[in-house]
């Protein structure tokens, strides 16, 4: 089955650069979303398509997906960043779709 | 406002049926995939389940495939999990969510707060 691998955790400074990765073979042949979770709410769109950006997301969030890893990157972190991040794709063999387990950005 | 609205959750004992539903509102229904995705306590997101606009069109994670169905009535803008023989590790937030277009590898950019279901003896 298909497996996205996240690091559990990423700690950076305010006004750092962070970059949390999703890694599977080949996952640059598929479309990766990210979503943010904030403790208690329901998961938020923040990059779809690999790099797009939904409206009402800062510029400050990107994304980019080539061969075996996808990166979310958030420049000038904020506090207002600290969350859980999953990446998502949809596994065509399996007819699933797929979430990593999630990485847990701590702003110091 | 765009808006999906979860109810149905509760505590059942291990082997129990529940019935979820998630009321929508703010934008056409009917015009939406919509799918299920379920978080455990202190755990990951995982999906469970997807239903076309048109219900023709269904897929199931395997962890639930054969004990849960998924259904939508398009003339009451609802979407619904019907949950059988359920177990303990089925205990989590139960969310509801829309498919953004009608492409099957579209992202869901509307969210429910979700319904807790407890699964105990």
């Amino acid at each position: 089955s298909y497996v996205l691998t996240q690091a559990p955790s990423v700690s950076v400074a305010p006004g750092k650069t962070a970059r949390i990765t999703c890694e599977e073979n080949n996952i640059g042949s598929k479309s990766v979303h990210w979503y943010q979770q904030k403790p208690g709410q329901a998961p938020v769109l923040v990059i779809y398509y690999d790099g797009d950006r939904p409206s009402g997301i800062p510029e400050r969030f990107s994304g980019f997906n080539s061969g075996n890893t996808a990166t979310l990157t958030i420049s000038g972190v904020e506090a207002g960043d600290e969350a859980a991040y999953y990446c998502q794709v949809w596994d065509t063999t399996s007819a699933h779709w797929v979430f990593g387990g999630g990485t847990k950005l701590t702003v110091l | 406002q765009v808006q999906l609205v979860e109810s149905g959750g509760r505590s059942v004992k291990p082997g129990g049926s529940l019935r979820l539903s998630c009321a929508a509102s703010g934008f056409s229904f009917s015009d939406y995939s919509m799918t299920w995705i379920r978080q455990a306590p202190g755990k990951g997101l995982e999906w469970l389940s997807y239903i076309s606009f048109s219900g023709n069109t269904i897929y199931y994670a395997d962890s639930v495939k054969g004990r849960f169905t998924i259904s939508r009535d398009n003339a009451k803008n609802s979407l619904y999990l019907q949950m059988n023989s359920l177990r303990a590790e089925d205990t989590a937030v139960y969310h509801c969510a829309r498919c953004s277009h009608t492409t099957l590898t579209d992202p869901w950019d509307i969210w429910g707060q979700g319904t807790m279901v407890t699964v105990s003896s």
